[in-house]
């Protein structure tokens, strides 16, 4: 079955500190894709980014990131020069089943506290 | 604004009653999903419908049923509710199947009392 585990329940910085946040999968497809939603406090979530499985080149959006290491499993998002803006609950996903379209499993999230 | 519309926001109901979720998904998507999500359970996926159709059933207790309308909105219907029931209960849609990417609306906080 597919499973997503997120251990970091809630992670504190400071305005201007990096965080990353972990995300292991665990999946029998040899093919798959994997996201991060971001849950800000207003409620609503709101997609970051999709990998394939296919592509371990990481990536790069801004003042976010991500490492996606098919060895290990693991697809973790770091925020460089955090911001107060960024404080939300971050998911990593995963689908279901392969070929289930879109339906995700989603790891617990973790809390991202930004201080000012 | 991702374009997925869900009403009523705010729902605040007594055990035993029975209330509907209503989600338009965004222009041109075939694909409604629901999810709920609780502060013991995360997020779940309940139900896909696609054109109309049941696609995918998840973790939905036999109390809810939905449905999707020939103008592709769907509507959740949660009946003889109990204080567990309480939650967000979100819809999200897709275009393009296989992808993953999916579009939520602002969710619906259901309150049981």
């Amino acid at each position: 079955a597919q499973k997503v585990t997120q251990a970091q329940t809630e992670i504190s910085v400071v305005e201007k500190e990096d965080v990353t946040l972990d995300c292991v999968y665990e999946t029998r497809d040899t093919t798959y894709y994997l996201f991060w939603y971001k849950q800000p406090p207003s409620g609503e979530l709101v997609f970051l980014i999709r990998r394939n499985s296919f592509d371990e080149q990481n990536e790069i959006s801004g003042r976010y990131s991500w490492n996606f290491q098919k060895s290990t499993s693991s697809f973790n998002f770091t925020i460089t020069a955090s911001q107060v803006v960024d404080s939300a609950v971050y998911f990593c996903a995963l689908p279901l089943i392969k070929a289930a379209g879109n339906k995700l499993t989603f790891g617990g999230g973790t809390r991202v506290l930004v201080k000012p | 604004d991702s374009g997925v519309t869900q009403t009523p926001k705010h729902l605040i109901t007594a055990t035993g009653q029975r209330v509907t979720l209503r989600c338009s998904p965004r222009s041109g998507d075939l694909s409604v999903y629901w999810y709920q999500q609780s502060l013991d359970q995360g997020l779940q996926f309940l139900i896909q419908y696609y054109n109309g159709e049941e696609r995918a059933k998840g973790n939905i207790l036999e109390r809810f049923s939905a449905q999707q309308f020939p103008d592709l909105h769907s509507e959740l219907n949660l009946s003889s509710l109990e204080l567990g029931d309480s939650a967000l209960y979100f819809c999200a849609s897709s275009g393009l199947v296989g992808t993953g990417e999916l579009f939520f609306g602002e969710g619906s906080r259901l309150t049981v009392l």
